[in-house]
């Protein structure tokens, strides 16, 4: 079985450019799941969407969005990058409810 | 607010020795409690985990206990091998679909 598939697995983009990430959940889950790591926050929630209704959001800026479509993959956008954006990104899926979280090998964002 | 909290690192061992990371947390509720491992380069892979007080989970040689009375969710194995260097992830889930994580034991196995 497939895992979690996120792409590309790097980006380096310009301060002020927009930038949008790609993720492919296990075949079968329909909740997914977005974090930040960096190495001064560690691993920060995003947002989360099941069945394309988001039902969670972190306490991050509007330049955050994302979305999920009616095959379960998602896509998340920062727009108006800032040096600060520079982390990995991490999609997560899962079946939902207790279930465990399945997380993909992460993108990792470098802003210049 | 819901909190999880891992004893700091780095840790380095030798081969064949025993690990412990503390992690205790604070929640509203009663969470379901992870073991995440990220080796260099990678995303996060479950390791192990418990949905309820006095579960224990159990994965590749390690061990955690889910204690309710301490609120704690110790990560222990026997004896480390080298390839168990990685950042190990305490994670608590309330069923508000996410999880919080601690900060992340940076763990070093010397042979």
């Amino acid at each position: 079985k497939a895992g979690v598939t996120q792409t590309p697995r790097y980006l380096i983009k310009t301060r002020g450019q927009q930038v949008t990430l790609s993720c492919s959940p296990i075949s079968g889950h329909r909740s997914v799941s977005w974090y930040q790591q960096t190495p001064g926050q560690g691993l920060q929630f995003l947002f989360e969407y099941f069945s394309e209704t988001q039902r969670n959001k972190g306490n991050f800026p509007g330049r955050f969005s994302g979305r999920q479509f009616s095959n379960s993959r998602s896509e998340m956008n920062v727009s108006t990058l800032e040096l600060g954006d520079s982390a990995l990104y991490l999609c997560a899926s899962s079946l939902g409810g207790r279930e465990p979280q399945h997380f993909g090998d992460g993108t990792r964002l470098s802003i210049l | 607010g819901n909190s999880v909290t891992q004893m700091e690192g780095p840790v380095t061992l030798s081969e064949e020795a025993f690990l412990t990371i503390n992690c205790t947390y604070t929640a509203t509720g009663y969470p379901s409690l992870f073991w995440y491992v990220q080796y260099p380069g990678e995303g996060l892979q479950l390791l192990l985990k418990a949905t309820k007080a006095d579960d224990k989970g159990s994965n590749k040689g390690f061990e955690a206990t889910y204690r309710k009375e301490t609120t704690s969710f110790h990560l222990e194995k026997g004896s480390v091998q080298v390839s168990d260097s990685a950042v190990y992830f305490c994670a608590l889930d309330l069923n508000d679909y996410k999880l919080s994580f601690g900060a992340g034991t940076t763990v070093t196995v010397r042979a």
